[in-house]
């Protein structure tokens, strides 16, 4: 593993009510990323984040937002939650800065059901 | 048109196989080609990473990238039921002052014993 976790694991929830997702990383890297994984769609970039305090939207941030307060953690927050975002989330940290390589690595995921 | 292809197949094969995955894509910005192999309830898993036409080879896995032809595939040679799982081929491009990492859905594969 890539020193990535994720919490929680599973979560079910009620539509309009707040939820936070954690992802915290041992390996000190500078990027982290957001994704959102669903059946037909792929993995799509929600938000990521190139430095504490430093964040820019993906292709699907709406009803979306992220914080880094600190290097190891990156939340993601849907205000309200919907149905539509019923989804696995995965977060991923990119290689070493200054490494020369670019591929991501990805955390176990997030599996969060909105009835 | 897409910026990447990828067939989901399904595609299922019997164990001893050699198995071929592919994908294709339109934008010949990108500059770096990866392999994740992804089993069910799991977090993808980077397989192999390249930057150049040509072929990479760890163990059963060989990465073979055309970019003339825009083209990229995975071969899995012997393959084994623990082979089984969906591949997700990527690739990176600049975006701004960073990388784009675009992802195909992805194929799943079965091996059967």
């Amino acid at each position: 593993d890539a020193g990535i976790t994720q919490s929680p694991r599973h979560k079910v929830t009620e539509t309009g009510t707040p939820v936070t997702l954690r992802c915290h990383q041992t390996e000190n890297h500078r990027y982290m990323y957001w994704y959102r994984q669903d059946p037909g769609h792929g993995l799509r970039l929600i938000h990521y984040s190139y430095g504490v305090k430093d964040t820019d939207k993906g292709e699907v941030s709406d009803g979306y937002s992220v914080s880094r307060s600190k290097t190891e953690d990156f939340l993601l927050t849907l205000e309200s939650a919907t149905s539509s975002q019923t989804s696995v989330y995965f977060c991923a940290i990119r290689g070493p800065s200054g490494s020369g390589r670019n591929e991501q690595f990805f955390g176990p995921g997030t599996r969060l059901t909105v009835l | 048109q897409k910026e990447v292809e990828q067939d989901p197949g399904p595609l299922s094969v019997p164990e001893g196989a050699i198995v071929s995955l592919n994908c294709t894509y339109s934008n010949s910005a990108f500059q770096y080609f990866m392999w994740y192999r992804q089993y069910s309830r799991k977090g993808p898993e980077l397989l192999m990473y390249t930057y150049s036409s040509g072929n990479k080879e760890d163990g059963r896995f060989t990465a073979q990238v055309d970019k003339s032809s825009k083209y990229i595939s995975l071969f899995i040679r012997d393959s084994q039921p623990s082979d089984s799982a969906t591949y997700l081929c990527a690739m990176s491009r600049p975006q701004g002052g960073s990388e784009k990492l675009v992802f195909g859905k992805g194929t799943k594969l079965t091996v059967n014993p």
